[in-house]
């Protein structure tokens, strides 16, 4: 079992539409959670994190936490083509020779006009 | 947020030669970074762990005598490929978090590094 999966997509929403990406990862000791956007060709940057169970939310991102169910999503509002990317979810997980921080394969999302 | 610097930015050398990638902290000291590989359509890979003043922490399948990493100050990492090969060619990412930062369990990337060996 991968220690965090994603569903590689494509997920296509039309504009103005709410794009729901999902993230589940088997460590239940992982305290440490993020959502990073990566355009084609460019690094990860960070669009959210949370660390505690329940939503957070920042302007038309939200991401919500289930430690019970092991499961982290991110939901985008209103999206827009510009939100066209990959997304990776990522989470610190603590183990033996330390904390790392692991990647999904990551879920391309195409907001379509 | 903290930014990281790395340089260049896109490389393209010959097989067998030798390639230095810099990774700079640069408004935040980092005792640690990381570096990270990724091929097309696939995830980010942890290479290894940079520890300012000792000793790089490799993961494993990664050999440590190709990938050379030296980290001399609080602001610097540096990746050398040595001898590179075609099935080199990869992302080469860098990371660090700023421990003293308003939130310290997050990891701030450099742009990467898109080497290209013929």
């Amino acid at each position: 079992q991968k220690e965090v999966e994603q569903n590689s997509g494509p997920l296509s929403v039309p504009e103005g539409a709410i794009a729901s990406l999902n993230c589940t990862y088997s460590d239940r000791v992982s305290q440490s959670f993020f959502w990073y956007r990566q355009y084609s060709g460019k690094s990860p940057e960070l669009i959210m994190s949370i660390y505690s169970n329940g939503d957070k939310e920042d302007g038309r991102f939200t991401a919500q936490l289930n430690k019970a169910s092991q499961y982290v999503s991110l939901l985008i509002r209103d999206s827009q083509p510009s939100d066209s990317a990959t997304y990776l979810c990522a989470v610190r997980i603590l183990t033996g020779g330390g904390n790392k921080l692991t990647f999904g394969t990551g879920t391309q999302l195409k907001v379509e006009l | 947020g903290a930014v990281v610097s790395q340089h260049p930015s896109w490389v393209i050398c010959k097989s067998g030669t030798s390639v230095k990638i810099e990774c700079r902290s640069l408004d935040f000291q980092a005792t640690t970074m990381f570096w990270y590989r990724q091929f097309p359509k696939q995830s980010l890979m942890l290479m290894a762990t940079s520890n300012e003043g000792s000793k790089a922490t490799y993961e494993q399948g990664v050999e440590k005598d190709k990938f050379l990493i030296n980290h001399a100050s609080l602001t610097l990492s540096t990746l050398t490929v040595t001898s590179a090969h075609p099935e080199d060619s990869s992302f080469y990412i860098c990371s660090a978090r700023d421990l003293v930062g308003q939130d310290m369990n997050i990891q701030y990337f450099g742009a990467g590094t898109r080497l290209s060996v013929l």
